[in-house]
């Protein structure tokens, strides 16, 4: 199976300012990424799949890029809302693995 | 939008089977695929496998000899069974739609394994 390691485990944020989460594959899943959203209490979300293509009603302030092994989920601005834990799936080779999370906090 | 909500025992003892199903609201389950994901306390997300909606099986390797998942178009739903369970089976199990990638979720339901 395919290992996905995210970075860093937790990362504290003030309200207004941007993020940057990574994603790195232990082999190429080419562009077959997804990242996910949860909130506390509540189902997760899907974000980005194709690794960069934002899911329907996702603000533009997600955006993902890479490919490959390196991935990164960017957050621009960030609302009350986006305070959560991301996780990234690959969905290249079968089964679809998930990485640990990264936690987005109030900094 | 669909929704998603899942439904079963909270409580399963050890090598007894873990039932839950599935219920779809607010579209078709026609042409879907619909998965089961779990997590279980501290650990990733794993995934479980699918069902199309023309009865079309996928399961990982490390869960194949003990998953099946099953559909009921007529009632909206699709189920989950999980045989042999010990209590490394204690997790948070969602319903999802899609596969591979998970369009969208159910809240979850957790289930403990014990005695």
């Amino acid at each position: 199976e395919i290992v996905l390691t995210q970075s860093p485990a937790t990362l504290s944020v003030s309200p207004g300012e941007g993020a940057t989460l990574s994603c790195r594959a232990s082999q190429s899943v080419s562009t077959n990424l997804a990242w996910y959203q949860r909130q506390p209490g509540q189902a997760p979300r899907l974000l980005i799949y194709g690794a960069f293509t934002r899911a329907t009603g996702v603000p533009a302030r997600f955006s993902g890029s890479g490919s490959g092994t390196e991935f990164t989920l960017a957050i621009s601005s960030l609302q009350s809302e986006d305070f959560a834990v991301y996780y990234c799936q690959q969905y290249n080779d079968w089964p679809p693995t998930f990485g640990p999370g990264t936690k987005v906090d109030i900094k | 939008q669909v929704q998603l909500q899942e439904s079963g025992p909270g409580l399963v003892k050890p090598s007894e089977t873990l039932s839950l199903t599935c219920s779809v609201s607010g579209d078709s389950m026609s042409g879907n695929y619909w998965s089961w994901a779990r997590q279980p306390p501290g650990k990733r997300l794993e995934w479980l496998g699918y069902i199309h909606y023309n009865g079309n099986t996928g399961y990982p390797p490390s869960f194949r000899d003990r998953v099946t998942i099953s559909i009921d178009t007529s009632k909206n739903q699709f189920s989950l069974r999980l045989n042999s369970v010990t209590p490394a089976d204690t997790a948070v199990y969602f319903c999802v739609r899609g596969s591979p990638v998970a369009l969208d979720w159910g809240q979850g339901t957790l289930v403990t394994v014990s005695s």
